[in-house]
């Protein structure tokens, strides 16, 4: 099926830096979305993202909707050891009843304390 | 407060097996729901969701089926399992016409032998 691409893959980071990843398509979305999947759990909802230019908050996390809507960024401040997980957005291409969301290849963060 | 259940946690099948997954929804009515496989390090893919009792619409061509015999209740079967299905495979819900993005279950960490 469909999916997003995601960058980078995976990346190592010292803990107190700053990471950023994104998320882009050739199609144009609605909604983006980004989640995390610690390991061996199922993905949580971070942060939701519904209009183009969006800059949306939730701790240290900052995510935007690009303003071509063809894209969206992530960016983690100062992070942590519990911030290793993967990374996944998600976008809607258009509404639908039951809004199916197209997932990213995720991005794996390790932090090295 | 809505809650989704998935069970077993873990599961070892030999090839040829049969194989059955359940997935419950409490808390709300009429939930869209969904199976998702996610294989070692990768990505979700898009296996089943269903809109309503017995609705069942199918991503991907494979060895597994799925069906909805009650309103919050989603089950992923096999008649025989194949190494190919081993996986960690996650139970997804959303409330029809939000966009909300969806909820994810603990998953099922499958190893076929």
């Amino acid at each position: 099926g469909q999916q997003l691409n995601q960058s980078p893959q995976s990346m190592f980071i010292q803990e107190g830096e700053d990471v950023s990843m994104n998320c882009t398509s050739s199609s144009i979305f609605n909604t983006w979305l980004w989640y995390k999947q610690d390991p061996g759990e199922g993905p949580v909802l971070l942060i939701a993202l519904y209009k183009a230019g969006e800059l949306t908050s939730n701790g240290r996390l900052t995510a935007q909707f690009g303003i071509t809507r063809k894209d969206s960024f992530l960016n983690i401040s100062a992070s942590i050891p519990s911030d290793v997980g993967i990374y996944f957005c998600a976008g809607q291409l258009k509404p639908s009843g039951t809004y199916k969301y197209i997932f990213g290849t995720g991005t794996r963060l390790k932090v090295l304390a | 407060s809505q809650t989704i259940h998935q069970w077993p946690a873990t599961l070892v099948q030999p090839v040829g097996s049969p194989l059955s997954l359940e997935c419950t929804v409490e808390g709300t009515s009429n939930p869209n729901l969904y199976w998702y496989r996610q294989a070692a390090g990768r990505g979700l893919q898009l296996l089943f969701y269903s809109v309503g009792i017995g609705q069942i619409s199918s991503e991907v061509p494979q060895n597994l089926s799925a069906s909805r015999p009650q309103d919050r209740q989603f089950i992923l079967s096999s008649k025989k399992l194949l190494l190919s299905d081993s996986g960690f495979y996650l139970c997804a819900w959303n409330s029809v016409g939000t966009d909300y993005g969806y909820t994810f279950g603990s998953g099922t960490r499958l190893t076929v032998v």
